[in-house]
């Protein structure tokens, strides 16, 4: 069974720069996984940030970047703002499967 | 504007059967893939399976093969979801999620409000 692993949680300041990363069982993350990212906040469905691997969507903070970093996925915020308080989840291919990882809670604090 | 309208909350004993529908409206619905992801309360996202709607291909997650089957009909363009053999660990909200065709393409730029199921005796 494939396992995809995120940080359970991380904490930032505001202002700061944080990289969340997404790993595989299987082994390194390449752009054949095509990763996504979403960010969750209570109560709402999840938002897409980041698809295959570095591409924004338009409604994407600048702040939001992605990219693959040692063998995983990695979304970066820089200057991370109050309102980035949330859950994110990277998404990963499977030769015709998805997988999520299991969600990184992040706090800015 | 693009929008997925889903059904409505849903309560089922275990062993039945659920039927979640998602209506697209604002985009051309068969150039788009429509994905179903869950979320159990306090848990995180987990992917069931696509469907393409123009021609009704379909893929399944492993852990749901041969209890889901995702179907459309492209008159109303609408998309269905249906889980049968409930459990009570099926509880959760489904969400339809858009995603445009090929592998490199945008996953999720739209999603339904979620459906919630509770599965209970």
């Amino acid at each position: 069974q494939t396992v995809v692993t995120q940080e359970p949680s991380l904490t930032v300041s505001p202002g700061g720069t944080v990289t969340l990363t997404c790993a595989s069982s299987t082994g390194a993350v390449t752009s054949g996984y095509y990763p996504n990212w979403f960010q969750q906040k209570p109560g709402q469905p999840p938002r897409a940030l980041i698809y295959n691997i570095n591409n924004k969507h338009s409604w994407t903070p600048a702040r939001f970047s992605g990219s693959l970093l040692g063998g995983k996925a990695a979304l970066t915020l820089s200057g991370v703002q109050p309102e980035d308080e949330a859950d994110y989840y990277c998404l990963l291919y499977y030769g015709g499967a998805w997988v999520f990882g299991g969600g990184t809670k992040l706090t800015v604090l | 504007q693009v929008q997925l309208v889903q059904s409505g909350a849903e309560v089922k004993k275990p062993g039945a059967s659920v039927k979640v529908s998602c209506k697209a409206s604002g985009y051309t619905f068969t150039s788009y893939d429509i994905n179903w992801v869950r979320q159990a309360t306090g848990q995180g996202l987990e992917w069931m399976g696509w469907m393409n709607p123009n021609t009704g291909n379909t893929g399944y997650a492993q852990r749901f093969q041969g209890r889901v089957t995702m179907t459309r009909d492209t008159s109303i363009s609408t998309a269905y979801m249906e889980l049968s053999s409930l459990r009570s660990e099926d509880g959760a909200v489904y969400y339809c999620v858009r995603k445009e065709m090929g592998l490199s393409g945008r996953v999720g730029d739209y999603w339904g409000q979620g459906s919630l199921v509770t599965v209970s005796s």
